[in-house]
């Protein structure tokens, strides 16, 4: 049992590159999320899906694009790299959104430095 | 606004001490508090989950205690082992709410020395 597998685990970008960020979970869950995480700050939502084929916006969604087209999947993409996009990104996924007391279920990121 | 502040921002005990982290938040409506153990290099995994009317939650060593008058929990770890060295993080959710009210504190980094 995988549970949420992130691809790649490191990547470096030039500023102006793109590249999509991979997502697989292996649970069943309905609920996908994408979050960022920086130093002394708490994880910031990216964008979020509730479903195969939904996607939501979160706290932080300029410069992101994701899509659902698989219930096990959610992808993250960066379209034209900044540096200000460089963090490490943590995918989860859960049961039901965070009111109904089910845990989130994370990745281990993806560290991304653009330069 | 919704907010999840921690205390301290970090600590350093010695192995075999016991420690208490803080969780103060403003969410609302309060749906449900979490503590997650982030290990360097590694996404969080859930600790415990407490809800309005549980005021106390136990994890083998890790105990949460929740104040919903106060707004205030805390994470007690008795009898700390090397292991232990992590970032513990509180996640506060709203009621009846979208992802986007998942509010996550910044952590406490926990070190413990042999």
């Amino acid at each position: 049992n995988a549970g949420v597998t992130q691809t790649p685990k490191f990547r470096v970008l030039k500023t102006g590159q793109s590249m999509t960020l991979l997502c697989a979970q292996d649970m069943n869950h309905e609920y996908m999320y994408w979050y960022r995480q920086d130093p002394g700050m708490g994880l910031r939502l990216i964008h979020y899906s509730v479903g195969e084929g939904t996607t939501a916006k979160g706290e932080v969604p300029d410069g992101y694009n994701v899509s659902r087209l698989k219930k096990q999947n959610f992808l993250l993409g960066l379209e034209s790299a900044a540096p200000s996009q460089t963090s490490v990104y943590f995918c989860a996924s859960s049961y039901g959104q965070g009111a109904n007391n089910q845990p989130q279920h994370f990745g281990d990121g993806t560290r991304l430095s653009i330069l | 606004k919704n907010q999840v502040e921690q205390s301290p921002q970090s600590l350093i005990i010695l192995e075999g001490k016991n420690c208490t982290l803080q969780c103060n938040y403003t969410v609302s409506p309060f749906s449900n508090l979490r503590w997650y153990k982030q290990d360097t290099g590694r996404g969080p995994v859930s600790l415990t989950i407490m809800t309005f009317s549980e005021n106390t939650k136990s994890n083998g060593r890790y105990t949460a205690t929740l104040d919903a008058d106060t707004k205030q929990s805390s994470l007690h770890i008795t009898a700390s082992q090397l292991s232990d060295s992590a970032s513990y993080i509180c996640v506060v959710s709203a009621r009846s709410s979208s992802a986007s009210k998942i509010i996550f504190g910044s952590g406490t980094r926990l070190s413990i020395r042999p």
